[in-house]
């Protein structure tokens, strides 16, 4: 069974704070990794989908990094803001099927 | 462009009683869908997926059941709710292999 597993589990930083966490993954049988953003009351927003070992996207303050041989993935958010304050999950797909297997996620809170 | 909701948002239910969960795409064709359950402190789980109509598959034993009696809605339901069924629902599609696009979720209580 696979196992996505997610750390810390919450972090709070200051904003201006760069800040950055991990995504742990079975690194055999590898498809495909994704971040997602999750605030409050909302759905879950897709970030990334990142495929390739040694992969790197962008989207603004945020960027993911993967490391597929040995089953890690970063997100990194430069400068955080109040508005960054969110749960990020990442998921990966058991087997090759779109079957996400989801981290409990990381809890991001920033304070103004 | 697609669009995928859910109802109802919220939902208080006494314990022994059904439960029904409607989810609907729109803009896509044949998509996958999928419901996904937070219990309090915990993640996303998988509870049902479906690649097609009439076409479910079951990720973890429990006394929900999905249904798909349409290309585009994908149907939660339960005959008789457990206190373990309080969480938050989510209803999700994707293309294929693509990324999954989420629904705004249906917060159940059970009582």
């Amino acid at each position: 069974i696979l196992n996505v597993e997610q750390s810390p589990q919450s972090l709070h930083v200051q904003e201006g704070d760069s800040t950055n966490f991990t995504c742990s993954f079975p690194s055999s049988n590898f498809y495909a990794l994704h971040w997602y953003r999750w605030e409050t009351a909302k759905s879950p927003e897709a970030l990334f989908v990142m495929t390739l070992n040694g992969d790197e996207k962008k989207k603004g303050r945020i960027s993911a990094t993967l490391n597929t041989k040995e089953g890690y993935s970063y997100l990194y958010i430069k400068g955080s803001q109040p508005e960054d304050s969110a749960t990020y999950l990442c998921a990966s797909p058991s087997g090759a099927t779109n079957k996400l297997i989801f981290g409990t996620g990381t809890l991001l809170a920033v304070q103004p | 462009s697609q669009t995928i909701h859910q109802w109802p948002a919220t939902l208080v239910q006494p314990v022994g009683s059904p439960l029904s969960l409607e989810c609907t795409v729109e803009g896509t064709s044949n998509p996958n869908l999928y419901w996904y359950r937070q219990a309090a402190g915990r993640g996303l789980q998988l509870l049902f997926y479906s690649v097609g109509i009439g076409q479910i598959s079951s990720e973890v034993p429990q006394n929900l059941s999905a249904s798909r009696p349409q290309d585009r809605q994908f149907i939660l339901s339960s005959k008789k709710l457990l206190l373990s069924d309080s969480g938050f629902y989510l209803c999700a599609w994707s293309e294929q292999f693509g990324e999954q696009f989420f629904g705004p979720g249906t917060r159940l209580t059970v009582l």
